[in-house]
């Protein structure tokens, strides 16, 4: 069945430090949405990207769609203790399924 | 700002005993799903439904879990008889737009604890 993965697995910053993880899956994507999971919390949607190649900014976040439609990265700059939480890519396989990623879980140190 | 609301918060069963988890969706959405969580790990697919029907399920939705839509508000997962590996957050979400495309809003989601 399909797969979505996530590297890195966790990822310790100190804040202001810049952050990335990277999501791949094993079959090609019609879209690709993003999540954030406070720690004890539900995944709260962050954004959704549909073509190929296409970049979306919201402030310190960049959200990248690769060309090929199996790959995605969020990427943060300058780090703050806010950004804590597990991060979760979510890509639709099928018309109505979205398969999560494996997470990336951001810890911030002050 | 309407939301998915899911009850119980927190349910603890022995297993082998059924289990409804239910759940509110945002009124105009027209794609429900439910998703667990085991502790610490990624959140898993289990089922989606869409026009008084399932239109997709993943293995792990198995004999003993059905959904239902009883009314035009309440959106529900029963588990016949519960497992120990049954234990997990589980999650409700709605999405709205067409059928490919749109945000998932999920509920707070109902804490299973299987003894």
């Amino acid at each position: 069945g399909q797969q979505v993965m996530q590297i890195p697995q966790y990822q310790h910053v100190q804040e202001g430090e810049d952050f990335t993880t990277y999501c791949n899956s094993s079959t090609t994507l019609s879209n690709i949405q993003w999540y954030k999971q406070r720690p004890g919390g539900h995944p709260v949607f962050l954004i959704q990207l549909v073509k190929s190649g296409e970049v979306k900014k919201q402030k310190r976040l960049t959200f990248q769609f690769g060309e090929a439609k199996k790959n995605s990265s969020l990427h943060i700059t300058a780090t703050q203790t806010t950004d804590v939480g597990t991060y979760f890519c979510a890509g639709l396989g099928g018309t109505y399924k979205y398969i999560f990623g494996t997470g990336t879980r951001l810890k911030v140190l002050a | 700002e309407p939301e998915v609301t899911q009850t119980p918060s927190h349910q603890v069963t022995q297993m082998g005993q059924e289990v409804i988890l239910r759940c509110v969706p945002i009124s105009n959405h027209l794609y429900f799903y439910w998703y667990r969580q085991i502790l610490g790990q990624k959140v898993e697919f289990l089922v989606s439904f869409y026009n008084n029907e399932i239109s997709e399920k993943s293995e792990i939705f198995d004999d003993q879990f059905s959904v239902e839509r009883p009314d035009g508000s309440n959106f529900t997962l029963k588990i016949r008889s519960t497992k120990l590996e049954d234990s997990a957050m589980y999650f409700c979400a709605s999405r709205a737009g067409t059928a490919n495309t749109g945000e998932l809003f999920f509920g707070e989601g109902s804490r299973l604890t299987v003894l």
